[in-house]
């Protein structure tokens, strides 16, 4: 089965450092998800891009967070600096306009 | 838009029994759908879609019904198992573009 993978699974970093989660999405997908979990407020979109595009951010902290895809195997999501309350699951899907999106494992991040 | 996950309603079914899990959306204009599963320490998994121009769709076990006038959605699953027991999210999407997603309900299934 085709999937999303993201690396790493989880993280954990001191507060003020630079993190960086990568996702692979799937082959032949044209629009990449990244979302964040968290218990109180479930999952928030943060970004997303389409053909390599960034279509929308308005969800992201955009003095400290960035999300890039550099080419079509690979989208990234950094955090710099980072803060405890940015500990919480941020997942990365994929999809066309022709099906549902495939979401990827996650990676669990606690920023202590 | 934003999903609150504080508090997730929890439906507890006996095993074999069927389970509905109800959604209400919140933008009149989205026109796709989607029901996801998530089980603890995993990605959402898609389950089942439907477009706004249907009322019903039928997958294996798993039925949805969207009523566009009260803006409500369904997820049916027959014969429940406990590999069925997980959150279960739906999404509304418009043009697909962004998706939000609901606050989710927790389906408990009692062997």
């Amino acid at each position: 089965d085709a999937r999303v993978t993201q690396t790493p699974r989880h993280k954990v970093t001191e507060m003020g450092q630079e993190v960086t989660m990568r996702c692979q999405p799937i082959l032949g997908h044209n629009t990449v998800f990244w979302y964040r979990q968290t218990m109180m407020q479930g999952l928030e979109l943060l970004a997303y891009f389409r053909n390599r595009a960034p279509l929308d951010d308005s969800g992201m902290p955009k003095d400290r967070f960035s999300a890039e895809m550099p080419d079509a195997t690979l989208a990234t999501l950094k955090i710099q600096p980072s803060e405890p309350r940015d500990s919480a699951v941020y997942f990365c899907a994929s999809g066309t306009s022709d099906y549902g999106y495939t979401f990827g494992s996650g990676t669990r991040l606690t920023v202590v | 838009g934003e999903s609150v996950g504080l508090h997730l309603p929890t439906l507890s079914v006996q095993e074999g029994d069927n389970s509905i899990i109800n959604c209400a959306y919140s933008n009149s204009a989205s026109d796709y759908f989607i029901w996801y599963k998530q089980e603890s320490g995993k990605g959402p998994q898609f389950i089942i879609d439907i477009r706004s121009n249907m009322d019903k769709r039928q997958g294996q076990r798993v039925t949805v019904l969207l009523n566009k006038t009260v803006k409500h959605l369904s997820l049916q699953i027959a014969a429940t198992q406990p590999g069925d027991s997980a959150v279960y999210f739906c999404a509304e999407n418009i043009n697909f573009n962004k998706f939000y997603f609901g606050s989710g309900t927790k389906l408990n299934v009692k062997p």
